[in-house]
């Protein structure tokens, strides 16, 4: 089975400060794709950046951007700057064809920037 | 830009009751699914639709739950009784072919006093 785990249940940052929340996940398929998603009160969950496995290169959008370590089954998330509006809970997720052409999450690092 | 709806947006019901959320996704996306929200854990899947077809319930608790999607469209998931560990945000997501291709509704939030 996937498993992804997300070992931060909070984190806390100052407004235009960097922060990082991590993920590890396990697997035994070579072609998957990797996922954080946000999720603010009371919203709907949309998705922040997207990795897939088999680029080396790390995806980065605008302040958000990831570290992929495929041999360490590592995958964080690095926000740059943060903003009042990044206060959410975040979720790393792991998607596999090979597993079923679904999102498993793991259990989400609630995030709050403080001014 | 096109949405996932859900409804209803808040659903308080008794313990032993019926309980039914509804669920429309993007026109043209065939996979459909719904998740299963505890408040602080991330989302855990129920059931997943390819087109009116269930390809994964095996989370589903089909004593109680019940999940169709009869031509394909939308999707509607009951709950027969409810259960207090049912409280719950009830997530519906839809996919076009594209891997990174989700949507998310608002979700459900139901609540069983």
């Amino acid at each position: 089975a996937q498993t992804v785990t997300q070992s931060q249940p909070e984190m806390s940052v100052q407004e235009a400060e960097t922060v990082t929340l991590s993920c590890t996940y396990d697997t035994s398929e070579s072609n998957y794709y990797l996922f954080w998603y946000k999720q603010p009160p009371s919203r709907q969950m949309i998705l922040v950046i997207r990795q897939e496995a088999y680029k080396q290169q790390n995806a980065t959008e605008n302040r958000f951007s990831v570290n992929f370590q495929k041999a360490a089954k590592s995958f964080s998330l690095k926000i740059s700057d943060s903003q009042l509006g990044d206060t959410a809970m975040y979720f790393c997720a792991f998607f596999a064809m090979e597993y079923g052409n679904k999102l498993v999450f793991g259990a989400g690092t609630i995030l709050r920037v403080k001014s | 830009e096109a949405e996932v709806a859900q409804s209803p947006r808040y659903k308080i019901t008794e313990k032993s009751q019926a309980v039914a959320f509804w669920c429309d996704p993007i026109s043209g996306h065939a996979t459909l699914y719904w998740y299963r929200q505890i408040l602080g854990q991330g989302p855990e899947l129920l059931v997943q639709f390819q087109d009116e077809s269930v390809v994964d319930d095996s989370q589903l608790p089909k004593d109680r739950f019940s999940a169709e999607r009869l031509k394909g469209v939308d999707s509607t998931l009951k709950i027969q009784p409810a259960e207090l560990g049912d409280s719950a945000m009830y997530l519906c997501a839809s996919r076009r072919t594209e891997v990174y291709g989700y949507t998310f509704g608002s979700g459900t939030r139901l609540t069983v006093v």
